[in-house]
C-alpha cells in the first residue's frame, strides 16, 4: 500500500463551487505539505504543518485554506474555486529528523 | 527568498550514454540541503539524490552521481549509462536547513529528459 495517498485523483468542478482534496499517510511522519504544480513552473508551496496545531501558509496560499484533522490527514480546501486553480495538486509529508519529502501520486484538478 | 533557476528546459541523449541536467540556486544561507526528483508520466515525484551542503563529497546513487560546487552555488546531475526508464521532467529542489522562513521547497522549471533508442 502507497504510504501517501490523495483523493480524488482527479476532479473536474465548475467556478464557484467548494472543494476539498484529502491527503493521508501511514509514515507516522509530522509533517506535512501542499504543493501546486503548474505546466513550465515546477512545483509551489500551498501551506505546511508542522503539527496537527501548527499550520502555516506558503507562498502561494490565497484563495486556499487546510485542515489538519489528525497527525496523519491534511486536506486542502477551495472555497470558491476558479478556472487559474486548474493545476496538478502533491501532498507530501516529513519526518521531524528527516531531509527527504515523501510525495503522493497527485490530484489533477480542472476548474471550468 | 531562495531561488532554483534549470536553465534547460529539454535535453535528449542516446541510450547507454552519458547526460548532464544543470541547476543553479541563490542563496544567502550557508546550510540548506539540494535535491534531484524524477517526474516520469505517472506525474509521480520520485527522489533521485539528496545533497547536504555541509557535506564536500558529491552525493552518488548508482548511475546518479552531482557535482555539487557550493561557492558557485551549482548543482548538477549526472545520469551515466542512460535507459529508457530515464526519461522523464527532473526537478532540482532547494530546502533550508535553518529554523527561521517557510518549510518546504523551492524547485526549479523542470528539465525534460528525453532517451533516444
Amino acid at each position: 500500500d502507497a504510504d501517501v495517498t490523495q483523493t480524488p485523483r482527479n476532479r473536474i468542478t465548475k467556478t464557484g463551487k467548494r472543494i476539498m482534496l484529502e491527503c493521508s499517510q501511514t509514515k507516522g511522519h509530522d509533517r506535512m505539505y501542499w504543493y501546486r504544480q503548474d505546466p513550465g513552473l515546477g512545483l509551489r508551496l500551498i501551506y505546511y504543518s508542522f503539527d496537527v496545531k501548527d499550520i502555516n501558509k506558503g507562498e502561494i496560499s490565497d484563495g486556499y485554506s487546510v485542515s489538519r484533522q489528525a497527525q496523519a490527514k491534511f486536506s486542502l480546501s477551495l472555497e470558491s474555486a476558479i478556472p487559474n486553480q486548474t493545476a496538478l495538486y502533491f501532498c507530501a509529508t516529513r519526518g521531524q529528523v528527516q531531509e527527504t519529502q515523501y510525495f503522493g501520486p497527485g490530484t489533477r484538478l480542472l476548474v471550468l | 527568498a531562495q531561488t532554483v533557476t534549470q536553465s534547460q528546459p529539454e535535453m535528449s541523449v542516446q541510450e547507454a550514454e552519458t547526460v548532464t541536467l544543470s541547476c543553479t540556486y541563490d542563496t544567502s544561507e550557508s546550510d540548506y540541503y539540494l535535491f534531484w526528483y524524477k517526474q516520469p508520466p505517472s506525474r509521480q515525484m520520485i527522489l533521485v539524490i539528496r545533497q547536504e551542503a555541509y557535506k564536500q563529497q558529491n552525493a552518488t546513487e548508482n548511475r546518479f552521481s552531482v557535482n555539487f560546487q557550493k561557492a558557485a552555488k551549482s548543482f548538477s546531475l549526472k545520469i551515466s549509462d542512460s535507459q529508457l526508464g530515464d526519461a522523464a521532467m527532473y526537478f532540482c529542489a532547494y530546502r533550508s536547513a535553518g529554523g527561521g522562513g517557510a518549510d518546504g521547497l523551492t524547485f526549479g522549471k523542470g528539465t525534460h529528459l528525453i532517451i533516444q533508442p
